[in-house]
């Protein structure tokens, strides 16, 4: 398998623009995770979806963020209108069942390292 | 507070040595525990998973959990150059929700 893939790798953009992060989870995989990792935050989730439907968004900072995932194999997370305290690396996850949960083992794409100036 | 504490580093330690990672929590409804490493510019991959307290041992590596203390740790023995790379803890309670701490950045001199 390809493992979780995640586009672009990086991505320059200007505040105020709106920017979309895209990820495509390993096959089979029920749960999607997106997090971001800053070097004074750490690693933050910021939503998860269990088969497609969202369950925890309590992590997403603020309303210009949102996040989709309209089939299984694809998953979005939009930020409009970008600023640049969202600039960091953002990762996808995905994880196989309860099982995997109870051992930790997510999948981690390469991330999506952001930069808003 | 953060509900998980990391000592950032960085860490430097010569090639052979015995290394000594650690994290601290508050939070008690933790159930399960974690270590993932990250090298550069790559995503993190799960290297251990504990769920009581105890030890748990992988080859060089070895996973201690002490729950009445809320302390976790990871001892990597021999350590290589390759294992040269950012190491975070993680925990997860019965919400599924897994929290990292901010990972400690090991370097092994060769």
């Amino acid at each position: 398998d390809a493992g979780v893939i995640q586009s672009p790798r990086h991505e320059v953009t200007e505040m105020g623009q709106e920017v979309t992060l895209r990820c495509k989870p390993i096959s089979g995989h029920d749960y999607l995770f997106w997090y971001r990792q800053t070097m004074m935050r750490g690693l933050e989730l910021l939503i998860y979806f269990n088969n497609n439907v969202p369950i925890d968004d309590s992590g997403m900072p603020e309303d210009r963020f949102s996040a989709k995932m309209p089939n299984a194999s694809f998953s979005t997370l939009k930020i409009q209108p970008s600023e640049p305290r969202d600039s960091a690396v953002y990762f996808c996850a995905s994880s196989l069942g309860v099982a995997g949960l109870d051992t930790g083992e997510l999948f981690f794409g390469e991330g999506s390292r952001l930069t808003v100036l | 507070q953060k509900e998980v504490e990391q000592d950032p580093g960085p860490l430097s330690v010569p090639e052979g040595a015995i290394v000594s990672l650690n994290c601290t929590y508050s939070n008690s409804a933790f159930q399960y525990f974690m270590w993932y490493r990250q090298y550069s510019r790559k995503g993190p991959e799960l290297l251990m998973y504990t769920y009581s307290s105890g030890n748990k041992e992988d080859g060089r590596f070895t996973a201690q959990v002490d729950k009445s203390s809320k302390y976790i740790s990871l001892f990597i023995r021999d350590s290589q150059p390759s294992d040269s790379a950012t190491y975070l803890c993680a925990m997860m309670d019965s919400s599924y929700k897994l929290i990292f701490g901010s990972g400690t950045r090991l370097l092994v001199r060769p």
